[in-house]
């Protein structure tokens, strides 16, 4: 079955950067892109931004243009998200979604990051 | 960029209510609009694709319609396990959620 398994939660101190890993297992795992969502605590859901396993394209969220780098490694099935010059209002669950062509169909089971002092 | 406008943000009902849920965007995305469940601390679900197209293994009960900027997520009979937060999302160029409806029992 598809599973996203994600790497454990990390506390990092603003300025600091933080890195992601999403394992991917069940389905051919260049054959579908990876989104990445994060949530706020409290508060709803937002796109991060997209890579193609495929051919390794990115689309990003312009608010994040320029802090955010996303990757994979076929290799080791893995799907990477780097988020750089961390603040307070980065801390949240840090979700990667398998994309199949408009919708995100399996979800890994989150990685909350904290950004404090 | 593409704004979702969901309403309610927050609805209570009771067992066996129809549950409406309506999200607008704010230009013509055809039918790329999707809605998921989140339950606490859970990850979130796809229940409906392209507007109206149940996921595999979601009960008949959720059901979608709508297209170009005007959408509804129906829930024919609320059961207490569909208890949780449901947003809407769309893809016409880049992804965006709507702000999420929170959906209690009365």
């Amino acid at each position: 079955q598809v599973q996203l398994v994600q790497s454990g939660a990390e506390v990092k101190k603003p300025g600091a950067s933080m890195k992601v890993s999403c394992k991917a297992s069940g389905y051919t795992f260049t054959s579908y892109g990876i989104s990445w969502v994060r949530q706020a605590p409290g508060q709803g859901l937002e796109w991060m931004g997209w890579i193609s396993v495929y051919n390794g394209n990115t689309n990003y969220a312009q608010k994040l243009q320029g802090r955010v780098t996303m990757t994979t490694d076929t290799s080791t099935r893995t799907a990477y998200m780097e988020l750089r010059s961390l603040r307070s209002d980065d801390t949240a669950v840090y979700y990667c979604a398998r994309h199949v062509m408009t919708a995100f169909d399996y979800w890994g089971q989150g990685t909350l990051v904290t950004v404090s002092s | 960029d593409i704004q979702m406008t969901q309403s309610p943000s927050s609805l209570s009902a009771s067992v066996g209510d129809r549950v409406t849920i309506t999200c607008q965007a704010s230009q013509d995305i055809s039918n790329y609009l999707n809605w998921y469940q989140q339950k606490p601390g859970k990850a979130p679900k796809l229940l409906i694709y392209d507007a109206s197209n149940l996921e595999t293994g979601v009960p008949s009960r959720f059901s979608g319609s709508g297209s170009g900027t005007d959408f509804t997520f129906t829930i024919s009979s609320l059961q207490p396990e569909d208890i949780a937060t449901y947003y809407c999302q769309q893809y016409d160029n880049l992804p965006s959620f709507g702000q999420g409806t929170k959906v209690e029992i009365k």
